[in-house]
């Protein structure tokens, strides 16, 4: 089993949808959880990170289910250029990240 | 602005070479690391660094290794390239106050003939 999972998709959505991403994480002991987006053909980049309580920014939510150990991205009134990957990440100690193999979204006119 | 660059970004080689893919970033940052990223598998650590003369081993260290003399350079060697190191690398570093913050290189496309 993969340390961080995720569904490849791809999520294909008209413009001003919602939708979400789901993402596990085998390691109960992780610490820290990140969203990161990725374009094609690009270097990722860090979008959010998820806090415990949950955290919203824009049209952007995170949310972290510790006893499930899920973390979840709602995206809403999407917009073409969100169209990317987006990758999970998880801080299990130290300084490294793990990365989840990414969500496809497509966002169509 | 301080950035992160990537050297060469595109490379064609031949098996059994040697390569040195080079990575400078000018953050100051103690953190560096070295990823794979291939369809099926997402990003794997490779190897990575927390200051100078620091290396470590990640996920998939086999036929890699790095040297850590200063600060702003992390270059990843491949000692005999294969075909199975055909890939795209990125590197990246990050701050020890702000460890999942990662700020990613452009990438390396490498492809091993």
């Amino acid at each position: 089993r993969k340390e961080v999972e995720q569904d490849p998709g791809p999520f294909n959505v008209p413009e001003g949808a919602t939708v979400a991403f789901n993402c596990t994480y085998s390691n109960s002991a992780s610490q820290s959880f990140f969203w990161y987006r990725q374009d094609c053909r690009k270097e990722p980049k860090l979008l959010m990170s998820v806090y415990s309580s949950g955290n919203e920014d824009g049209r952007f939510t995170a949310q972290l289910n510790r006893a499930s150990q899920y973390i979840s991205l709602l995206i809403r009134d999407s917009k073409l250029s969100d169209s990317a990957t987006y990758l999970c990440v998880v801080n299990n100690a130290g300084n490294m990240l793990t990365f989840g193999g990414g969500t496809r979204l497509m966002v169509k006119p | 602005d301080a950035e992160i660059t990537q050297s060469p970004r595109h490379k064609i080689t031949e098996t059994g070479r040697q390569v040195t893919l080079a990575c400078h970033q000018t953050w100051n940052h103690n953190n560096m690391f070295w990823y794979r990223q291939d369809l099926g598998h997402g990003l794997r650590l490779i190897h990575y660094s927390y200051g100078v003369q620091d290396t470590n081993k990640g996920e998939v260290s086999d036929g890699y290794s790095v040297s850590r003399s200063n600060t702003e350079d992390l270059p990843l060697t491949l000692e005999s390239a294969a075909s199975s190191q055909t890939s795209v690398y990125f590197c990246a570093s990050s701050s020890t106050a702000n460890t999942g913050e990662l700020f990613f290189g452009e990438g390396s496309r490498l492809t091993v003939l």
